[in-house]
């Protein structure tokens, strides 16, 4: 257990729809990392925010948003939800601010859109 | 963009035998990262090796940066080192970091 959860461990939706994902990162940790997995891009890193702030940013759609909140929890929102969209998402946490901080990752989010 | 490149995509081994995966990346990067997804999905950090090389039991890892590769060690494989391997490599784009992930190698230990 890596200390890292995330809620829910599975979602079907319909395209079109909205979604939230939720990761709440190891206690201390002030960096939240947000990735997909999917079969057609693999494995890619879309956001990172430390302590409440956007740190650093990789291939995430203008559909999609994210946020970490003063309790330190980050929400991944997804908008107009394509079938491509479907895919494995990690949240991941460090203690640090630098992307090369060692992650601790969560078990997932297997989101399906129908 | 950054081109990363692993291979081999499928390697399956006896236990005990050792192994090397590669990573070739096509620009020069901040720092070059190893990751471990087992079967069950979950995701473990196993490097952070810009250059140079490090060890973790029967793991190593080397990074010949100039020449743009890194290669994994796996000494004495056990089947609990089945899953997938990925690289990940780190840049500044646009004035921010960013990781690009290679699409991995799948390894199989067999008992």
């Amino acid at each position: 257990d890596s200390g890292v959860t995330q809620t829910p461990k599975h979602l079907i939706t319909a395209t079109g729809q909205r979604v939230t994902l939720r990761c709440s990162p190891r206690s201390g940790d002030l960096s939240v990392y947000w990735y997909q997995q999917s079969l057609d891009q693999g494995l890619q890193f879309l956001i990172q925010y430390y302590n409440g702030e956007e740190r650093a940013k990789g291939n995430i759609l203008e559909r999609f948003s994210a946020q970490q909140f003063p309790d330190l929890h980050s929400e991944l929102n997804l908008s107009s939800l394509e079938l491509g969209d479907s895919a494995l998402y990690f949240c991941a946490s460090s203690a640090g601010q630098g992307i090369n901080n060692e992650q601790f990752f969560g078990p997932g989010t297997r989101l399906t859109v129908l | 963009g950054i081109q990363v490149e692993q291979s081999p995509p499928d390697l399956i081994l006896q236990e005990g035998a050792n192994s090397t995966l590669r990573c070739n990346f096509s620009d020069s990067v901040n720092n070059l990262q190893w990751f471990h997804q087992n079967p069950w999905g979950q995701l473990i950090n196993l490097f952070y090796i810009p250059s140079g090389t490090k060890q973790n039991g029967r793991l190593s890892a080397t990074t010949v940066a100039t020449e743009r590769y890194s290669l994994l060690y796996i000494s004495s494989s056990q089947t609990t080192d089945s899953g997938v391997y990925f690289c990940a490599v780190e840049l500044i784009q646009g004035g921010s970091e960013k990781l690009v992930f290679g699409k991995g190698t799948k390894l199989t230990v067999n008992p």
